[in-house]
């Protein structure tokens, strides 16, 4: 079974801390996703690698960076965190052949 | 734009009464559409995927179908367990990235 392991499953932080959530697929995927998911609105993309060092903004990427180094771990950064980027933040990876996602379990942030 | 619609927003159903829920979609060309549950405080656990209109997936109580405009979750005689969010994303041609709806929030009464 695919695999997709998040570093935490709870988080709290202070405001203007730097913060790294840590993503791990064990399938050998080339594309990763960071998506975060709050009530009302879905999930919406942060950000999107689909190599190792390569990296898209998905639509919502301001006051997040992200970082792959290897194939199998994908980091997103909260590079001064804010009471605003409070939610539950998910990864995914895929194969390009196959199309569907896999997700882990989810991060539950938050800023205060 | 690309987009998913996903209704009804919320669901309560008595256990045993089938249903559908309807996810419309909007994209220039559509790569794949996939239909994920997701219980709460966890990720979303992958369900089907359908790539042409006309396609059907089954998996237990539930029955996913495609059409050129959407998609429908039929939930045959379902069970408390079956209580979820079920989410509809659709993967655009051209792109390895998903859009997603909302969700519905099905809840299943003993």
């Amino acid at each position: 079974d695919v695999k997709v392991t998040q570093s935490s499953r709870y988080l709290v932080k202070r405001t203007g801390e730097k913060v790294f959530l840590e993503c791990v697929q064990d399938m050998d995927h080339e594309n990763m996703f960071w998506y975060r998911q709050d009530p009302g609105l879905g999930l919406r993309l942060i950000y999107f690698s689909y190599d190792v060092k390569m990296k898209e903004k998905g639509d919502i990427p301001e006051g997040y960076s992200v970082s792959r180094e290897k194939k199998e771990r994908f980091s997103l950064i909260l590079e001064s965190a804010s009471t605003n980027q409070t939610s539950m933040y998910l990864c995914a990876s895929s194969h390009p052949m196959n199309t569907e996602a896999f997700f882990g379990q989810g991060t539950r942030l938050t800023v205060v | 734009e690309d987009q998913v619609t996903q209704s009804p927003e919320a669901l309560r159903l008595q256990e045993g009464e089938s249903s559908s829920l309807n996810c419309s979609y909007t994209v220039s060309g559509l790569r794949g559409l996939f239909w994920y549950r997701q219980d709460p405080g966890k990720g979303p656990e992958f369900l089907f995927t359908l790539y042409s209109a006309g396609e059907e997936k089954e998996k237990e109580r539930l029955k996913a179908t495609l059409t050129k405009k959407e998609s429908f979750l039929h939930i045959t005689a379902p069970k408390p367990e079956d209580s979820a969010t079920y989410l509809c994303a659709v993967q655009p041609s051209g792109t390895y990235k998903y859009i997603f709806g909302t969700g519905t929030r099905l809840k299943v009464l003993a």
